[in-house]
């Protein structure tokens, strides 16, 4: 069974950059995984983000960007705002179909 | 501009079978792809599966295999979701995304809430 993986939580400053990760329990995230991410504020919808690595989805601003370091997917997220405190998901395709989320980061922005 | 409407809430008792829908608007159902995701209370977004309008052809997550179904009128532009032997653990809301791609999801419905109980 594929475990992705996610830290918890993470805290950011205004104005400030973060990198959250998303990794494998066992073995590397490469771009053939096609990571994408979500955005998720309590009792909504989630939002796309970034799929096939890097690619953003209609609307999301240049401030979020997707990328492989080292054996994770990345999501950055520059100029942090107070309405970028949500949840955030990444997702790996594993291959012959299915795709897993992984747990989820908690980004607080203080 | 592509819109998924969902269903409404449901209230099922145990063992029973939910069967939810998404209507898509602002395009063919058979354009893209139509995930199904699973959101428990205070948990995590899982993935449960997907259906190609194109052709029917379905892909599920293991956790679901065997109790969940996927479906697409194209007729309606309408896709399904329908999870049999309902238990308490499936008390969540469910999401259908759609995407151009197998591999991951792009524009969401509002989800539906389920509810199992006796």
């Amino acid at each position: 069974q594929t475990v992705v993986t996610q830290e918890p939580s993470f805290s950011v400053s205004p104005g400030g950059t973060v990198t959250l990760t998303c990794g494998l329990r066992s073995g590397s995230v490469s771009s053939s995984y096609y990571p994408s991410w979500y955005q998720q504020t309590p009792g909504q919808a989630p939002r796309t983000l970034i799929y096939s690595t890097n690619t953003r989805s209609s609307g999301v601003p240049d401030r979020f960007s997707g990328s492989i370091l080292g054996n994770k997917a990345a999501l950055t997220i520059t100029g942090a705002q107070a309405d970028d405190e949500s949840d955030y998901y990444c997702v790996l395709y594993v291959g012959s179909g299915p795709v897993v989320f992984g747990g989820g980061t908690k980004l607080t922005v203080l | 501009e592509v819109q998924l409407v969902q269903s409404g809430a449901e209230v099922k008792k145990p063992g029973a079978t939910v069967k939810i829908s998404c209507k898509v608007s602002g395009y063919m159902l058979t354009d893209y792809y139509m995930h199904w995701v699973q959101q428990a209370p205070g948990k995590g977004l899982e993935w449960m599966g997907y259906v190609d309008p194109e052709d029917g052809k379905t892909k599920y997550a293991e956790k679901f295999q065997g109790r969940v179904t996927i479906t697409a009128d194209t007729s309606t532009d309408t896709a399904y979701m329908e999870l049999s032997s309902l238990r308490s653990e499936d008390t969540a809301v469910y999401y259908c995304a759609a995407s151009g791609s197998y591999y991951y999801m792009d524009v969401w419905g509002k989800g539906t809430t389920v509810t199992v109980s006796s």
